[in-house]
């Protein structure tokens, strides 16, 4: 069964490099049969997908965020990584990890999310 | 930039009424990339319909959807108390890549 855990730093200060790693266990995160994606959540917001990578190291970004935004994957480790720069107030959310199939067009199964405080 | 309203943005039932959502996009969608997520408080979302009408695993067979081209549309009959939520419709463009959420509609007792 697929599970999907966030983690990484609750509280973090402005102009500082924010850094999320989602552990992925139950599927193999090398197979082509998935994407890997980042979402977040402002508090009483809705959602906004941040981007997305596949096992190969293919990534797409939200055009609105792709100037501060990497995401990277570690198949040894089944984990894939988000790196946000220069946060400000305004990028405090909830950060999910989610996964998606690739012949569809739509997140499956998500992380429970980890709350990240500028 | 494709954007999706969600409509209304508060629904207050009652169990055992009749829910429709509705999702209007700025541009004609692919029918396929339609998706529609439950939240409840302190929860991920979770997927509900996939395919504008497929439900997702899991999913009671009071929920379901319709809709073509730029309206789209989630239905559940028969409101059980567990189905009070904010749903969310999603659509994915294949070029440039990217996914679109609405704004939420919060289906309130």
């Amino acid at each position: 069964q697929l599970q999907l855990h966030e983690s990484g730093p609750g509280l973090i200060r402005p102009s500082e490099t924010l850094s999320l790693t989602c552990s992925v266990s139950g599927v193999p995160i090398s197979s082509s049969n998935y994407y890997w994606g980042w979402i977040r959540q402002s508090p009483g917001k809705g959602l906004e997908w941040i981007g997305s990578v596949f096992y190969s190291g293919s990534t797409y970004y939200n055009p609105s965020l792709k100037n501060r935004v990497t995401i990277s994957i570690d198949t040894s480790k089944s984990q894939f990584s988000l790196k946000l720069l220069s946060v400000r107030a305004a990028d405090t959310a909830v950060f999910y990890c989610a996964r998606r199939l690739s012949a569809a067009g739509n997140f499956d199964s998500w992380g429970r999310g980890t709350l990240v405080t500028v | 930039e494709m954007q999706l309203t969600q409509s209304p943005g508060t629904l207050s039932l009652s169990p055992g009424d009749r829910a429709t959502l509705s999702c209007r996009a700025s541009q004609s969608v692919n029918i396929n990339n339609i998706a529609w997520y439950q939240q409840k408080p302190g929860q991920a979302p979770r997927l509900v319909l996939y395919g504008a009408s497929n439900r997702a695993t899991g999913i009671a067979d009071n929920f379901s959807g319709s809709g073509s081209g730029t309206d789209f549309t989630l239905t559940i009959t028969r409101l059980e108390p567990e189905d009070f939520a904010v749903y969310y419709c999603q659509q994915y463009d294949s070029s440039p890549r990217m996914y679109t959420f609405g704004q939420g509609t919060n289906l309130e007792i």
